[in-house]
């Protein structure tokens, strides 16, 4: 079974501030894939990174960076000086198991709301 | 820009009406995918399209039906249905339907009213 959790429902921030966004997921795979997804207010989900099992490495993307550390099963999301345009919901999700049909079913987590505050 | 083309954007029916939701990428992907998002949920799957088959229903009630004309297009089709079907509907195309690896593409998606 998989299982992505994202603990934090709703978290406020001011203009400038950094935050962490927290993803904790569950597999019994040794290859699958993890991925942030960003939803705006007008309702598109929006892909931001991919990472799999087998690459730790760190990612800087601009503001954003992302920290995979397997051993805690952790791939948090954090973002620097965040800006009004942050505010969104923001999604983690987990791609390990193939189903008996072998495609691909996305496991997500319940998201967390962040607003950043002017 | 989205590259995943969502129509309509808002939908109100009755719970008699007949409607179609209508969703077309030109990605050249060869999975499309429907789901479900309830407010302040994470989607959910309903349907997955591989090679314009039809390869994963999640226990979807008979009252959605989905179709794929071409690889370009995905439709699900509504009729009778309930108030609580009320909810965002996203289409979303992926590269490689049997890889874990391919990120979801996803549309502006349909804001559903049944009244």
């Amino acid at each position: 079974a998989q299982k992505v959790t994202q603990a934090q429902t709703e978290i406020s921030v001011v203009e400038k501030e950094d935050v962490t966004l927290d993803c904790v997921y569950e597999t019994r795979d040794t290859t699958y894939y993890l991925f942030w997804y960003k939803q705006p207010p007008s309702g598109e989900l929006v892909f931001l990174i991919r990472r799999n099992s087998f690459d730790e490495q760190n990612e800087i993307s601009g503001r954003y960076s992302w920290n995979f550390q397997k051993s805690t099963s952790s791939f948090n999301f954090t973002i620097t000086a965040s800006q009004v345009v942050d505010s969104a919901v923001y999604f983690c999700a987990l791609s390990a198991n193939m189903n008996s049909g072998g495609y691909q079913k996305v496991t997500f987590g319940t998201g967390t709301k962040l607003q950043v505050i002017p | 820009d989205t590259e995943v083309t969502q129509t309509p954007k808002h939908l109100v029916m009755g719970m008699t009406n007949k409607k179609s939701l209508k969703c077309e990428q030109h990605m050249g992907h060869r999975a499309m995918y429907w789901y479900k998002q309830k407010a302040k949920k994470p989607p959910e799957l309903m349907f997955v399209y591989s090679y314009e088959k039809l390869s994963i229903n999640e226990s979807v009630p008979s009252r959605f039906s989905p179709e794929c004309p071409n690889s370009s297009l995905l439709n699900l089709h509504l009729h009778a249905l309930q108030p609580e079907d009320s909810a965002l509907y996203l289409c979303a195309s992926s590269q490689d339907p049997g890889g874990k690896n391919s990120p979801l593409h996803f549309g502006n998606g349909t804001r559903l009213t049944v009244t």
